[in-house]
């Protein structure tokens, strides 16, 4: 199994750009999350999904990032307009549903100058 | 909100100590795990536990679940150079319900050959 897989690994963009970050889950696995790491606040939940429905969004930081699961194989998270506080790193996640045991993947390093 | 206090923020140790490291939360967690993350990846599963005085080891490691369900512990022993990472401790409140992962602040670990 190829893991989590994230792209693309590095995004430079400038302010008011919007950017796009996407995850391919692993086969089999119905529950997908999206987490924020930075310095100041750690690993932050962004929003999950269960069978591609999204369940809690609210830790989106707000309305400028939006996140979808068209079908179990393929998520996004968008920014737009980005702005120079969403640099970070951005992990996605794949686990089965009733198990904490996640896979996350290698992250997006997002810098938004 | 839940919070998990990690401590210590950072370890500096020779190669061969031991290594002890802590969580604690404000409110009961039904499952802990503690997870790995080395440079420029994601975090990785060490250890699951799910029975409050669980105590299970892998390989050098071993984990316990605090019999009050509000702290864990992770013990290395016998340190190596690429035990150098961070190590996070996270818990799911939920007992499997949402599969809501809280992490904790993070422990950094450097072994000095």
């Amino acid at each position: 199994d190829a893991g989590v897989i994230q792209s693309p690994r590095h995004e430079v963009t400038e302010m008011g750009q919007e950017v796009t970050l996407r995850c391919k889950p692993i086969s089999g696995h119905n529950s997908l999350f999206w987490y924020r790491q930075t310095m100041m606040r750690g690993l932050e939940l962004l929003i999950y999904f269960n069978n591609n429905v999204p369940i809690d969004d609210s830790g989106m930081p707000e309305d400028r990032f939006s996140a979808k699961m068209p079908n179990a194989s393929f998520s996004t998270l968008k920014i737009q307009p980005s702005e120079p506080r969403d640099s970070a790193v951005y992990f996605c996640a794949s686990g089965k549903t009733g198990s904490a045991r996640y896979t996350f993947g290698s992250g997006t390093r997002l810098t938004v100058v | 909100g839940q919070q998990l206090n990690q401590s210590p923020q950072s370890m500096f140790i020779q190669e061969g100590e031991d290594v002890s490291m802590n969580c604690t939360s404000s409110s009961i967690f039904n499952t802990w795990l503690w997870y790995k993350q080395d440079p420029g990846e994601g975090p990785v599963l060490l250890i699951a536990l799910y029975k409050a005085g669980e105590l299970t080891s892998n390989g050098r490691l071993t984990a316990q679940f605090g019999i009050t369900r509000k702290d864990s512990f992770l013990n290395i022993s016998a340190s190596i150079p690429s035990d150098v990472g961070i190590y996070f401790c996270a818990g799911d409140p939920s007992g499997g319900a949402t599969n809501k992962l809280i992490f904790g602040t993070g422990t950094l670990l450097a072994v000095q050959p």
